[in-house]
């Protein structure tokens, strides 16, 4: 069975762009979460999507989005990026919410100039 | 919201030294993960144990709910057992918070 996947690994973008982010969880989750992990902040919920609709959030400010498709497959957005946007972007997927055993990505790792 | 505790925070080992690294919460939990981050950042499962005892290899890891802590065991460590080392709790289906972790080093 095919694990987690994200896209891309690796990001480099301006400040004041905006960026797209894609997981594609394993096959028959339902359940995607994202987190982002910073040396200063470590790791942190971002959001939850099930069924396209987003569940649970974290305590981000609204440039930071995200959204799910009917096959599980889900993107994150930030938009209007700052420096402190640079961080490795994690997603996860569980078979139907964040209380199942969580499988996690590889990462996309987002560096913001 | 739940407050999660790892200690130590850094740990370096002798190659075979065995170790236990522990997870403290401030609440009850419906969810207890224990994670192992690769140098490339990926976050590997090691454990998914919201009580109980669970064995897998050298690993093994015990949580004590009514007790609010988990314990993660490594045994005869390796050299590929560096990095760091994360337990995540869940409470009332919310989202998942981590510790800070602990950074193991296995020397040869």
């Amino acid at each position: 069975k095919a694990g987690v996947t994200q896209t891309p690994r690796y990001l480099i973008k301006t400040r004041g762009q905006q960026v797209t982010l894609s997981c594609s969880p394993i096959s028959g989750h339902r359940s995607v979460s994202w987190y982002q992990q910073t040396p200063g902040q470590g790791l942190q919920f971002l959001f939850e999507y099930f069924s396209e609709t987003q569940r649970n959030k974290g305590n981000f400010p609204g440039r930071f989005s995200g959204r799910q498709f009917s096959n599980s497959r889900s993107e994150m957005n930030v938009s209007t990026l700052e420096l402190g946007d640079s961080a490795l972007y994690l997603c996860a997927s569980s078979f139907s919410g964040v209380w199942n055993e969580q499988f996690f990505g590889p990462g996309t790792r987002l560096t913001v100039l | 919201g739940i407050q999660v505790e790892q200690s130590p925070p850094d740990l370096i080992l002798q190659e075979g030294a065995n170790s236990t690294l522990r997870c403290n919460f401030s609440d009850s939990v419906n969810n207890l993960q224990w994670f192992h981050q690769n140098p490339w950042g990926q976050l590997i499962n090691l454990f998914y144990i919201p009580s109980g005892t669970k064995q897998n290899g050298r690993l093994s890891a015990t949580t004590v709910a009514t007790e609010r802590y988990s314990l993660l065991y490594i045994s005869s460590s390796q050299t590929t057992d560096s990095g760091v080392y994360f337990c995540a709790v869940i409470r009332n289906n919310n989202d998942m918070r981590f510790g800070a972790g602990t950074r193991l080093t296995v020397k040869p």
